[in-house]
């Protein structure tokens, strides 16, 4: 079965500062790879995404994030933060399939993780 | 930019009662879905659904469950006979489905109906 491991619950940074949040996932075949970004009261907004091609995928807001296929990994990474960026980001997983001739596209996500900015 | 709107942002019931969630996706949008996230936990799929049935459910979409696209712009999942453990934050989703690459097409989410089961 796959799943998605986003292990820091809460990551606190100073504003200005990098940060990198961590995503591993398992699956034994390809994937599609995604970052989604919940802010208080809001639904989810997708960040960036992987599908296939170039590993380092820029995003929205200034975010990268890069597949590490032999890691299993899709960290997410911004070199520099604002307070608005404090909010729950959400690694989530397609395994890319057709069923009665259209796709299934069930994302699996993460337990996410709170970004905390503090000035 | 067009999104996803649900209605009502927040919603208490009755344990035993039916609730009707509503949903309308992006207008020109194929594909449609419901998570749910329990507080505190992930968010999980429940439901997906294309050209008019469910094209995909997860083993917590029982009998309680069921989703309908009553006209050509709302999608709605109904849940009979609540109970407690269903209250969470449920999203509903769409993505496009045109060209190539169902899969690949970015689902957008709307604000989500916190649903509170008393």
């Amino acid at each position: 079965a796959q799943s998605v491991t986003q292990l820091d619950s809460q990551v606190p940074v100073f504003e200005e500062a990098p940060v990198e949040l961590r995503c591993n996932y398992s699956s034994s075949v390809s994937v599609y790879l995604f970052w989604y970004v919940q802010y208080p009261n809001q639904g989810l907004q997708l960040l960036l995404k992987y599908l296939s091609g170039s590993t380092l995928v820029k995003g929205i807001n200034g975010f990268e994030a890069e597949f590490n296929k032999s890691q299993t990994s899709f960290h997410l990474r911004k070199p520099s933060v604002h307070i608005s960026d404090t909010a729950e980001y959400f690694c989530a997983v397609i395994h890319p399939s057709m069923n009665y001739g259209g796709a299934t596209n069930k994302l699996i996500f993460g337990t996410g993780t709170l970004l905390a900015v503090q000035p | 930019e067009p999104e996803v709107t649900q209605t009502p942002s927040h919603q208490v019931t009755q344990m035993g009662q039916e609730v009707i969630l509503r949903c309308v996706p992006i207008s020109n949008h194929l594909y449609f879905y419901w998570y749910r996230q329990i507080l505190g936990q992930k968010v999980e799929f429940l439901v997906s659904f294309y050209n008019n049935e469910i094209s995909e459910k997860s083993e917590i979409f029982d009998d309680q469950f069921s989703v309908e696209r009553p006209d050509g712009s709302n999608f709605t999942l109904k849940i009979r006979s609540t109970k407690l453990e269903d209250s969470a934050m449920y999203f509903c989703a769409s993505s496009s489905g045109q060209g190539e690459g169902y899969s690949n097409q970015p689902q957008h989410f709307g604000d989500g109906t916190r649903l509170s089961i008393l």
